[in-house]
């Protein structure tokens, strides 16, 4: 069964760091692409970042471009997102999410994480 | 404001159909694939429909995908009550290099 399990959401005061993390199990870590997904209180979804196979590539969202990191650690099944220089606007819960297909970004994601909470907040 | 269009809200009652669209341009939509999710209250996004119009184990045929040009159609027959929900479009921009969804319809069944 697969399985992502975040941890590491918190409350942080504007300006505040942050790391958050994904555990995967139940498939080939290493295969495939991952995404962040965030969703503000009450607000839609919005794509954060994506990382490929072997994380040589990474891309993200222009709100977020310059201050968050993702990274991958494909030896311990692990996804990750450094959080820096947050703003109130990065309040929300942050789902890693997995894409369907071997090797590719195609922002098209068939299991999802139940999300952890960021609060930026002082 | 999302790069992906998509109706606040429609509406329909049990048994009827309906449909939900998303409007987007040839950078996303009209050069890659779409997918759409369904979000119950308080749960995480459920894949419903990818690559345009292929449905994921478990899902049953009332849900269908269509593309046209730069716009994708989310349908819906037979609604249910439990059908209530958020559903979104999803795609990846290749202009921005970017994953891009729409805001979001709100699904109720009067």
């Amino acid at each position: 069964e697969v399985q992502l399990l975040e941890s590491g959401g918190a409350l942080v005061q504007p300006g505040g760091s942050l790391r958050l993390s994904c555990a995967a199990s139940g498939f080939t870590f290493r295969n495939y692409a991952m995404s962040w997904v965030r969703q503000a209180p009450g607000k839609g979804l919005e794509w954060v970042s994506a990382i490929t196979t072997g994380g040589s590539n990474t891309y993200y969202a222009d709100s977020v471009r310059g201050r968050f990191t993702i990274s991958r650690d494909n030896s311990k099944n692990t996804l990750y997102l450094q959080m820096n220089s947050l703003r109130a606007e990065d309040t929300a819960i942050y789902h890693c999410a997995k894409e369907t297909t071997v090797a590719h970004i195609t922002t098209t994601f068939d299991y999802w994480g139940q999300g952890t909470l960021v609060t930026v907040s002082s | 404001q999302s790069v992906l269009t998509q109706p606040p809200s429609v509406s329909a009652a049990p048994g009827q159909k309906v449909t939900i669209s998303c409007s987007g341009s040839s950078s996303n939509i009209g050069n890659n694939y779409v997918s759409w999710y369904q979000q119950l209250p308080g749960t995480a996004p459920k894949l419903l429909i990818y690559e345009n119009n292929k449905r994921p184990s478990g899902i049953p045929d009332r849900f269908s995908g269509s593309k046209s040009g730069t716009s994708a159609t989310l349908g819906i027959t037979g609604l249910q009550t439990g059908d209530e929900a958020d559903f979104y479009c999803g795609t990846w921009d290749s202009s921005l290099s970017a994953g891009v969804f729409g805001g979001g319809t709100k699904l109720t069944v009067l």
